[in-house]
């Protein structure tokens, strides 16, 4: 069964350092979708992909958070510099289109000293 | 704006206790509902979806009825497991009408531990 991959699954690192997490969503998935999970509270969308056109980043810290997916294909989450309330879990989801199932993959757990 | 509200938890119950997990939504416009899970150490995983009023969605024995009178969503089972423990996210999904469309709008999570 096609799943969505996500790498790393764990990330220490320091504030001020920059991140990066990596995507790859189910082949021919048009959508993909970046939420962000605190610790005790539900997922939270970050960016929303269309192909490679960026539909919704309306929760998105654009001053340190970057996301792309130039092929419309893979995407990177970049954040620079990290800060301490960043730590949570980055969560990855695809599907066919917007208002179809999400598929999620296992997420990144993000831990910033 | 577009909202869930979940019971809060965490719920502990023995095993082949009922369950039941309240679920009530606000949105702008036409949702879709869905329940995933998300075991220990997993990402989500989608449990059960009812796309329009009075569906009802199923999977592993776990049920919850699309109610548009009430805007609620609850998920129950009637014999839970011990691998059942997880926890639980209630969300919705505009599908026509409202902003947001396409967006997965999720609850806050109800901690479930089924002990022996």
């Amino acid at each position: 069964e096609a799943e969505v991959a996500q790498s790393p699954r764990y990330k220490i690192t320091e504030k001020s350092q920059a991140v990066a997490f990596w995507c790859d969503p189910i082949s021919g998935h048009a959508t993909l979708y970046w939420y962000r999970q605190i610790l005790g509270q539900g997922p939270e969308l970050l960016v929303q992909f269309q192909d490679e056109s960026v539909v919704d980043d309306s929760q998105l810290p654009k001053d340190r958070f970057s996301a792309e997916r130039l092929k419309g294909v893979d995407s990177t989450l970049k954040i620079q510099p990290a800060e301490l309330g960043d730590s949570a879990m980055y969560l990855c989801a695809s599907s066919l289109g917007p208002a179809t199932n999400l598929f999620f993959g296992p997420g990144t757990r993000l831990t910033v000293l | 704006g577009n909202s869930v509200t979940q019971m809060e938890g965490p719920v502990t119950l023995s095993e082949e206790a009922f369950l039941t997990i309240n679920c009530t939504y606000t949105a702008t416009g036409y949702p879709s509902l869905f329940w995933y899970v998300q075991y220990p150490g997993e990402g989500l995983q989608l449990l059960l979806k009812a796309t329009k009023a009075d569906d009802k969605g199923s999977n592993k024995g776990f049920e919850a009825t699309y109610r548009k009178e009430t805007t609620s969503f609850h998920l129950e089972k009637g014999s839970v497991q011990v691998s059942d423990s997880a926890v639980y996210f209630c969300a919705l999904i505009l599908i026509a009408g409202g902003t947001s469309y396409g967006k997965l709008t999720f609850g806050q999570g109800t901690i479930l531990t089924v002990h022996p």
